[in-house]
């Protein structure tokens, strides 16, 4: 079984601060994680996937993730919040292995962002 | 190209009345999944779909829940006799192959009243 932790449901930043959202992983196989992004009244929109390849994962918008192994974290940066990263987002996390399809989810972080 | 569709995008129905909801995924795409999104369960895995393979309905909560896909096209998914906590927005996703990325649809904002 897969589960994820997000850690705050609800993060303010200063425009151009630092922004981390937090996520940590529970997966019995190694995991393939992501980070999506949710505007309002809309569908999810994938930032970036980790895929057992480089632990440092880029994607868009100059947003960045880690995979640590040993910490099981996969958290979000990015070195400068604007204001349209005001959004909520998620990390999720699939299986590897056969049957490595669902998705599931962590319950999500508000980020606001104040100018 | 075009992306994940979904329709309608509102839907308001009264309690015990059945509804359909569609979602038509990225054309070439063959695995289609159906999540659901509420406040107090957050995004849930309801039912996936590979090819001409038996779905995983392993996330449907109750028999009022049934999904359907025609090859490699169009779903749908119907839940019958509506109760309010299934007021919820539906969100369908599809990807190129099993373990690919799954792209999004805006979603079905269903309330039950």
């Amino acid at each position: 079984a897969q589960s994820v932790t997000q850690l705050g449901s609800h993060v303010s930043v200063s425009e151009g601060a630092l922004v981390l959202l937090r996520c940590n992983y529970s997966s019995s196989v190694p995991p393939y994680l992501f980070w999506y992004v949710q505007y309002p009244n809309q569908g999810l929109q994938l930032l970036l996937k980790y895929t057992s390849a480089a632990t440092l994962v880029k994607g868009i918008n100059g947003f960045e993730a880690e995979f640590k192994k040993s910490e099981t974290s996969f958290h979000l940066t990015k070195p400068s919040a604007h204001m349209s990263d005001a959004a909520e987002y998620f990390c999720a996390v699939t299986r590897s292995g056969a049957g490595s399809y669902q998705l599931t989810f962590g319950k999500g972080t508000k980020l606001s962002v104040i100018p | 190209g075009a992306g994940v569709s979904q329709s309608p995008s509102n839907k308001v129905t009264e309690k015990g009345k059945d509804v359909e909801l569609r979602c038509d995924p990225i054309s070439g795409h063959t695995a289609l999944y159906w999540y659901r999104q509420s406040l107090g369960q957050g995004l849930e895995f309801l039912i996936y779909f590979q090819g001409n393979s038996a779905p995983d309905k392993s996330g449907l909560p109750s028999d009022r829940f049934s999904a359907e896909r025609t090859g490699e096209s169009v779903s749908t998914l119907t839940i019958q006799r509506t109760q309010q906590e299934d007021s919820a927005v539906y969100l369908c996703a599809s990807s190129l192959a099993r373990r690919d990325t799954q792209y999004f649809g805006p979603g079905t904002r269903l309330t039950v009243l």
